[in-house]
């Protein structure tokens, strides 16, 4: 089984500001992925990142980056310029163990942008 | 490509009811997987089939149970509906099964079921 722990519940910034959301993860497979998504007040999870385990790189998507750390175990995110369509509640979710348990989402970050 | 799709969209039932909900995954998709999202225990997950197969299930009584058809749409029923049981019901579609190594999951609008 994994475990995640999304320490930030809520975070507000002013629109165009850069934001990095926090993500701790633990799992004993050497082996596992990570992903984040984000929920809109529409209710739907939408795709963002995927990271492996086994990546030897982080990478930039766009406005999105992402630092894995594996000495951490940390999975952080960042938003770059951020815009109010960005407001949303942020999941990070590890998948290990052959996928047993299932995706297991932390309690979320709610991303508060304003204009 | 279509996403997703739920339905239907929004339930309201009462205590002891039974109720199926149905999800039809992305278009050569033969992963399926459910979860549940209440605001207490947050996104749980419930089971996955693979080819018509339960492949995992979560910490979830014998009252919620599922199919998968041979086209791949799921379905999932919860018998003797208890208050608890109120929460979104998200279905998530795989080309692959979950832990396969390519595996990212696509999630449907969700079902969200209000138990009276």
């Amino acid at each position: 089984a994994q475990k995640v722990t999304q320490a930030q519940t809520e975070i507000s910034v002013v629109e165009k500001e850069d934001v990095t959301l926090d993500c701790v993860y633990e799992t004993r497979d050497t082996t596992y992925y990570l992903f984040w998504y984000k929920q809109p007040p529409s209710g739907e999870l939408v795709f963002l990142i995927r990271r492996n385990s086994f990546d030897e790189q982080n990478e930039i998507s766009g406005r999105y980056s992402w630092n894995f750390q594996k000495s951490t175990s940390s999975f952080n995110f960042t938003i770059t310029a951020s815009q109010v369509v960005d407001s949303a509640v942020y999941f990070c979710a590890p998948l290990s163990g052959g996928g047993a348990d299932g995706l297991t989402f932390g309690k979320g970050t709610h991303l508060i942008i304003q204009p | 490509k279509a996403g997703v799709t739920q339905t239907p969209r929004y339930l309201i039932k009462t205590r002891g009811q039974q109720v199926t909900l149905s999800c039809s995954p992305i278009s050569g998709h033969r992963s399926v997987s459910w979860y549940q999202q209440t605001p207490g225990q947050g996104l749980q997950f419930l089971f996955e089939y693979f080819s018509e197969t339960q492949r995992n299930k979560g910490n979830f009584p014998g009252r919620f149970s599922g199919r998968q058809f041979s086209n791949s749409r799921s379905e999932m029923n919860v018998s003797t509906l208890e208050l608890g049981d109120s929460a979104l019901y998200l279905c998530a579609s795989s080309t692959s099964p979950q832990g396969s190594g390519t595996d990212t999951q696509y999630f449907g609008p969700g079902t969200r079921l209000t138990v009276l």
